[in-house]
């Protein structure tokens, strides 16, 4: 079957830094997403993986090991409007999205 | 700057009673979905369409059926909703499965008593 696993929740500091990983087993593999969503509002796109390596935007940063099935977001600086979910999304051998559950990241002072 | 409307944002519906989700993009995309989202679970697939006048069934189509006739919209239907259905409903378009983006519609919140 196909699976990705996230953390369910996680804490950090304003101003600090932190990373929340994603594994993946998929049938096939074109490209990995990952979306931010606030409570209650829509996923917004935050950056796309296909090759190996980091990808670098602002505060926030993707890494993709395609060898490991894994992926990490980095996120730098941390501000309080920082405080969502992230989702973790991998595109299938037939081009389908397959989704994370979602880490809640939650932003202290 | 509309991108993806969704119609309507929340909804209380009986056991039984049928309803239509509409969602509208003005992006010129191909691609059109719709998925639920449930708590503690990844979004998961119902229908999507790959152009006008198509549509394939996703990861969780039992109960639901759509229409793409126009290429801006995209219908999801429940035809005797139950309150397993209960759920936020998002709707979704992109211009290819490759690379670019899904951009999402601010979801439809239904409950089904």
């Amino acid at each position: 079957g196909q699976n990705i696993d996230q953390p369910t929740e996680m804490t950090a500091t304003e101003g600090a830094i932190v990373q929340i990983n994603c594994t993946y087993q998929t049938s096939g593999f074109n490209g990995l997403f990952w979306y931010q969503q606030h409570a209650g509002e829509a996923p917004t796109f935050l950056s796309y993986n296909v090759l190996d390596g980091l990808e670098e935007k602002g505060r926030f940063s993707s890494f993709l090991s395609r060898s490991k099935g894994y992926s990490y977001l980095l996120l730098k600086e941390l501000q309080m409007k920082d405080s969502a979910s992230y989702l973790c999304a991998v595109t299938d051998s037939n081009y389908q999205l397959i989704w994370g559950a979602g880490t809640k990241l939650i932003i202290k002072p | 700057n509309a991108g993806v409307t969704q119609t309507p944002k929340f909804r209380v519906l009986k056991t039984g009673q049928s309803m239509t989700l509409l969602c509208a993009q003005d992006m010129n995309h191909e691609y059109m979905y719709w998925y639920r989202q449930d708590p503690g679970m990844g979004l998961r697939l119902i229908h999507y369409s790959v152009g006008e006048g198509t549509t394939a069934k996703g990861e969780v189509p039992d109960g639901y059926n759509v229409s793409r006739l126009k290429k801006q919209n995209f219908l999801l239907g429940l035809e005797s909703a139950a309150p397993s259905q209960t759920s936020v409903y998002f709707c979704a378009s992109s211009q290819d499965q490759g690379p670019q983006p899904q951009h999402f519609g601010d979801g439809t919140r239904l409950s089904i008593l």
